[in-house]
C-alpha cells in the first residue's frame, strides 16, 4: 500500500487558515497527491490533487514540498462546515485504487 | 439529484442471511467502486469495475460477490452475512477518461449483522 502519515487530529479556530499536513516519504515520480474529506454521515468528497507543483482550487491550496515526500493542505478560512476528517491519499501511479488512511480529524471552533 | 446513489441506506439483517447493496449513477463514468469503512477506521477497497465486462477485486473481497449490470449499476452481495461485515458501505465512480482518479461517492449504505 502507498503509505502516507498524517497527525490524528486537528484543531483550528473559525476564519483562521488550517495547515493540514502529509507525509509520503515513499512517493515516486508518478504518484498523484489526493486530498479528500469526510464530512459527518456523508461519504468522502474530493479535495485537490497535484503532482509536483502547488494547486489552487475553490476549496483549498495543495502545497508540495519540492521533494515530494510532505505536502501540507491549506484551507485559508476555516469555517464550521470544515469538521471533518481529511485524507491525504496517493495515486500510485497509473493505477485506480485510493488507499485511504485513518486521515486527521479537524475540529472548528467557534 | 445525486449523482451516485445507494440503496438501501440502513440494513439490519440477521446472519447467514444473504445481502445485496446497490449502486447507481448517472455521471456516465466508466468506473465503480465499492468500499467499506468501519468505525474509526479509512476506506478499504472491496471490488471495483472499469467497465461492465471488467471486475477486480480490491484490498478485502472475501466474503464478498459483485455484478455490474449495466454502466450505471453496480451492486454488492453478501452472499451469507456474519457479524463482523457490519459497517458503512460506499460505492463510488471515476470516470475512465481521465489520468488521475478522482472518485465520487454515494451516501453510503448502513448495514448491520446481526
Amino acid at each position: 500500500d502507498a503509505k502516507t502519515t498524517q497527525p490524528n487530529s486537528m484543531e483550528s479556530n473559525e476564519e483562521e487558515p488550517v495547515h493540514l499536513p502529509c507525509n509520503h516519504s515513499t512517493i515516486s515520480g508518478t504518484d498523484y497527491i489526493h486530498w479528500y474529506r469526510q464530512l459527518p454521515s456523508q461519504g468522502p468528497e474530493y479535495v485537490i490533487h497535484g503532482l509536483t507543483s502547488n494547486v489552487n482550487n475553490r476549496m483549498a491550496s495543495l502545497a508540495i514540498a519540492e521533494d515530494r515526500k510532505s505536502s501540507t493542505l491549506i484551507l485559508h478560512r476555516a469555517t464550521l462546515r470544515d469538521a471533518a476528517v481529511y485524507y491525504c491519499i496517493l495515486q500510485v501511479g497509473g493505477a485506480n485504487n485510493l488507499f485511504f488512511g485513518t486521515g486527521t480529524r479537524l475540529t472548528v471552533i467557534p | 439529484d445525486a449523482d451516485v446513489t445507494q440503496t438501501p441506506r440502513n440494513r439490519i439483517t440477521k446472519t447467514g442471511k444473504r445481502i445485496m447493496l446497490e449502486c447507481s449513477q448517472t455521471k456516465g463514468h466508466d468506473r465503480m467502486y465499492w468500499y467499506r469503512q468501519d468505525p474509526g477506521l479509512g476506506l478499504r477497497l472491496i471490488y471495483y469495475s472499469f467497465d461492465v465486462k471488467d471486475i477486480n477485486k480490491g484490498e478485502i473481497s472475501d466474503g464478498y460477490s459483485v455484478s455490474r449490470q449495466a454502466q450505471a449499476k453496480f451492486s454488492l452481495s453478501l452472499e451469507s452475512a456474519i457479524p463482523n461485515q457490519t459497517a458503512l458501505y460506499f460505492c463510488a465512480t471515476s470516470d475512465r477518461d481521465r489520468t488521475t482518479d478522482t472518485q465520487y461517492f454515494g451516501p453510503g449504505t448502513r448495514l448491520t449483522v446481526l
